[in-house]
């Protein structure tokens, strides 16, 4: 089965500044997607990005950016110009062409003002 | 257009009670699934259905049942609610598309308590 790792239960970021979380996945599979979802506390999965393994290219979304490394099994984000709104939890997911979905632990993002 | 709804929001179960929990989507979405997300460990597959009539295991499937008997509704059963059951549950649905990177759209959550 493919895990999915997050390893900084925790992080923190000034406002305006640049924060990246870290995700690794362990898999055999070459076609498969990635996402990044975030959970505000109102509870709601929200999605960020989404990233196909098979494209080179670096997934954008205004200030969210990931940097995709197939080899290394690594896709993290990177958040640009932080705003307290994105004070969160982030889950790494992990999509197979089974379409079944594996999540990370997540990371808790405080915005500090 | 509501996507996926789940009901109750809350609710609290006294042990060995058995309750279900409501999940719907109107998208026609062939794949749903039931996730139970626990602090520190992420959200965790408890089962899914693949279309109406097929339903499989997940990560966690013990005191859980499902069916599937409409493309819309995947109700999700505790047979004996049992304090370790606590926690707070996602229904999800997407498409069943290989070629394409849908993602997996989420209802709101139902917290549950057993005492």
């Amino acid at each position: 089965a493919q895990t999915v790792t997050q390893s900084q239960p925790e992080m923190s970021v000034q406002e305006a500044e640049t924060v990246t979380l870290s995700c690794t996945y362990d898999t055999s599979e070459s076609d498969y997607y990635l996402f990044w979802y975030k959970q505000p506390p109102s509870r709601q999965m929200i999605l960020v990005i989404r990233q196909e393994a098979y494209k080179q290219q670096n997934a954008t979304e205004n200030r969210f950016s990931v940097n995709f490394q197939k080899a290394a099994k690594s896709f993290s984000l990177k958040i640009s110009d932080s705003q307290l709104g994105d004070a969160a939890m982030y889950f790494c997911a992990y999509r197979n062409t089974g379409n079944q979905f594996y999540f990370g632990t997540g990371t808790s993002l405080t915005v500090i003002p | 257009n509501a996507g996926v709804t789940q009901t109750p929001k809350f609710q609290v179960l006294k042990t060995g009670q058995s309750m279900t929990l409501q999940c719907a989507q109107d998208m026609n979405h062939e794949y749903m699934s039931w996730y139970r997300q626990d602090p520190g460990m992420g959200l965790r597959l408890i089962h899914y259905s693949v279309g109406a009539g097929i339903t499989d295991q997940g990560e966690v499937p013990n005191g859980y049942n499902v069916s599937r008997s409409t493309t819309e509704d995947f109700p999700l059963r505790l047979l004996s609610a049992a304090p370790s059951q606590t926690s707070v549950y996602f229904c999800a649905s997407s498409p069943r598309g290989l070629s394409q990177t849908y993602e997996q759209y989420f209802g709101p959550g139902t917290r549950l308590t057993v005492t």
